[in-house]
């Protein structure tokens, strides 16, 4: 089932934090985050393992609670650069045989950054 | 790295005919998706291989829909025939090994059915 990320959309002036939650409504073992802009491919920005664990990326990081099924991405002092849309991709299991698992992504959230 | 490559970029077709959309996965990935963007549904995930394996094709809308994946270097994703409500932009994605599981996404074919 796709996860449900929220806000759908939110405008921040540059230097300003903005939070974007995913939500799933089935047990996770995995939740990847991606930036697309505009007519360009999604790009990877990090990924968070059943455990509970929070990562950072640079200005960027992510928490992921398994128990609510909940990721949320963090992006301090925001930059022009952060502007675009942000999707979650989910995996309900670990991926078998040796290989990734295809990924159920939101809808996305979008992002625009202001000077 | 050249990353993972698509063709064609863009594709028009009428209503009917058959388009072959082309993907070539980043050399040692072991994984590859393809994945369709539209306004209304979204990243949608269509059908994943593994080792040249396809894994899950549950994503594919139609049998009009197919894919193959011959060696670890090629795959493609053909629609036959194609309609107007197949136009989007068409991802193809790999990932490497077990163990690391980003996924790194070609530019897209956008297609469009008239």
């Amino acid at each position: 089932q796709q996860p449900v990320q929220s806000p759908q959309a939110v405008i921040l002036r540059e230097g300003e934090d903005a939070v974007i939650n995913c939500s799933s409504s089935k047990a996770l073992y995995s939740v990847h985050w991606y930036r697309q802009k505009h007519g360009e491919a999604p790009v990877f920005l990090m990924i968070l393992l059943k455990g509970g664990e929070q990562k950072g990326h640079e200005k960027i990081s992510a928490s992921f609670n398994e128990k609510k099924q909940q990721s949320s991405l963090y992006l301090t002092a925001s930059q022009l650069s952060y502007s675009g849309t942000y999707f979650c991709g989910t995996e309900n299991e670990e991926p078998l045989g040796g290989g990734a698992d295809g990924l159920t992504f939101g809808k996305g959230t979008h992002l625009i950054i202001q000077p | 790295d050249a990353g993972v490559i698509q063709s064609p970029r863009h594709e028009v077709t009428e209503m009917g005919q058959e388009v072959t959309l082309r993907c070539k996965p980043i050399s040692g990935h072991n994984s590859l998706f393809w994945y369709r963007q539209t306004m209304m549904r979204g990243l949608e995930l269509l059908i994943y291989f593994n080792n040249n394996v396809p894994i899950d094709d549950s994503g594919m809308p139609e049998d009009r829909f197919s894919a193959k994946m011959p060696n670890a270097s090629f795959s493609t994703l053909k629609i036959q025939p194609s309609e107007p409500r197949d136009s989007a932009v068409y991802f193809c994605a790999s990932s490497p090994r077990a163990g690391v599981y980003e996924q790194y996404f070609g530019p897209g074919t956008r297609l469009t059915v008239t």
